[in-house]
């Protein structure tokens, strides 16, 4: 039973439009929200997060935003750069505030940026 | 800053064999440390949580004799894969939270192969 989903498995976008990643969870505990860049044999590199009492939160070209009635969440990158391409898992967690629990993943989504 | 290491970064063993991966948070102390896995194609999976000077708690279906984790500092976690198996290839990251936010930042990882 996946409790964070990721539903494109991949997502193509022209180099300088927005790409925008979905992301969909199922279990109300989840407080605390994160995306992760990662390329293949190397770790997730932390990107931005949102805590449940906020709806958007944003950091240079990134802003996630979080639908909390509909347990949805998204990532828009703008503009996107070729540099962007590779998988952005999306992350969920109680958010103690404390960071003593896990994350839950998503299966990731691979975004490629054509030039 | 938030810089976590892992040592080795790959490590090829024989079935049978016991084998140590070393996470290190090189820039903060890490009040809490996680260890997850990922398979091919698979989303990462937490496997235990460590808590310096305390005993690690397991997910459900992690073997806590087959999976030992050692938290001996606040710098300093590791995972010993014992009696390893081919069904134990995969590529293992650690992550590391300092106590002041839910952020976890994540190592490179390592990727295990058993022949």
């Amino acid at each position: 039973d996946q409790q964070v989903k990721q539903n494109s498995p991949s997502l193509s976008v022209q180099e300088g439009r927005i790409s925008i990643l979905n992301c969909d969870y199922t279990n109300s505990m989840f407080d605390y929200f994160l995306w992760y860049k990662k390329y293949p044999a190397e770790g997730p590199t932390f990107l931005i997060s949102i805590s449940s009492i906020k709806d958007k939160n944003e950091d240079g070209r990134f802003t996630v935003f979080l639908n909390k009635s509909a347990k949805h969440l998204s990532l828009h990158i703008v503009p996107s750069q070729p540099g962007d391409s590779a998988v952005y898992f999306c992350a969920a967690g109680p958010g103690t505030g404390g960071g003593a629990d896990g994350l839950t993943f998503g299966k990731g989504t691979h975004l490629i940026i054509q030039p | 800053g938030a810089v976590v290491s892992q040592h080795p970064s790959w490590v090829i063993c024989k079935s049978g064999t016991s084998v140590k991966i070393e996470c290190r948070s090189l820039d903060f102390q890490a009040t809490t440390m996680f260890w997850y896995r990922q398979f091919p194609k698979q989303s990462l999976m937490l496997m235990a949580t460590s808590n310096e000077g305390s005993k690690a708690t397991y997910e459900q279906g992690v073997e806590k004799d087959k999976f030992l984790i050692n938290h001996a500092s606040l710098t300093l976690s590791t995972l010993t894969v014992t009696s390893a198996h081919p069904e134990d290839s995969s590529f293992y990251i650690c992550s590391a939270n300092s106590g002041t936010t839910d952020t976890q930042y994540f190592g490179p990882g390592t990727r295990l192969t058993v022949l």
